[in-house]
């Protein structure tokens, strides 16, 4: 079965740099969903999409923005790095109330 | 804020029953109970919800006594691959997922 897509699943960056991060969901999935979990941590939830729409929003600096296209895929921006953004970014997608994670993106800021 | 408590670490061998429980005792009246397992560096993964009672499907079991303050996952027969982090949530529902600090079970052989 088809499952959430995310890319690129390894990221460098430098402080001050900007990154992108892409989820395609689950086919028909409607709700888009972007956590950041930091090294030993628990993931915090971010934003979260439904119907290209922002629907929630979580613990997200203001330095990042997310949308989700027409085509359903979200994108996380994320400007002005810092060293704190290294973490792994889940993005999980949903039809209703179970949410299916991705691979995660491992972003490391140096 | 976390809604949920549940033992920091547990540790098991292959082929025993592992009962791991969680305390909300603030649960809403609308609240569903959900159980994540998570895998270092891979995002949680649905194992059983339930509101009231219990569930029992392929992989897990779930009890919620009547209060529903509490609810117990019970995973049948662990085997050295079910050693992960299990997260319990309470919800009304799941547009945001606040994740507690999760019991972190150690399955050995």
């Amino acid at each position: 079965a088809a499952g959430v897509i995310q890319s690129p699943r390894h990221l460098i960056k430098e402080k001050r740099e900007t990154a992108t991060l892409k989820c395609y969901p689950i086919p028909r999935h409607d709700t888009v969903y972007w956590y950041q979990q930091g090294p030993g941590q628990d993931p915090q939830f971010l934003i979260s999409f439904y119907e290209k729409m922002q629907s929630d929003k979580g613990s997200i600096p203001d330095r990042f923005s997310a949308q989700q296209f027409s085509d359903y895929h979200s994108e996380l921006n994320m400007s002005s790095l810092e060293l704190g953004d290294s973490a792994l970014y889940f993005c999980a997608s949903s039809l209703g109330d179970e949410q299916y994670f991705g691979p995660g993106t491992r972003l490391t800021v140096t | 804020l976390a809604k949920t408590t549940q033992p920091i670490s547990m540790d098991s061998y292959e082929g025993q029953e592992v009962n791991i429980t969680c305390s909300h005792n603030n649960i809403a009246t609308n609240d569903y109970i959900t159980w994540y397992q998570q895998f270092p560096s891979q995002g949680p993964r649905f194992i059983i919800q339930g509101y009231k009672t219990k569930v029992t499907n392929e992989v897990a079991s779930l009890f919620i006594p009547a209060d529903r303050k509490s609810s117990t996952l019970s995973l049948p027969r662990v085997s050295l691959s079910d050693t992960a982090v299990y997260y319990c949530l309470v919800a009304y529902n799941t547009d945001k997922l606040i994740f507690g600090t999760g019991t972190r079970l150690q399955v050995f052989p």
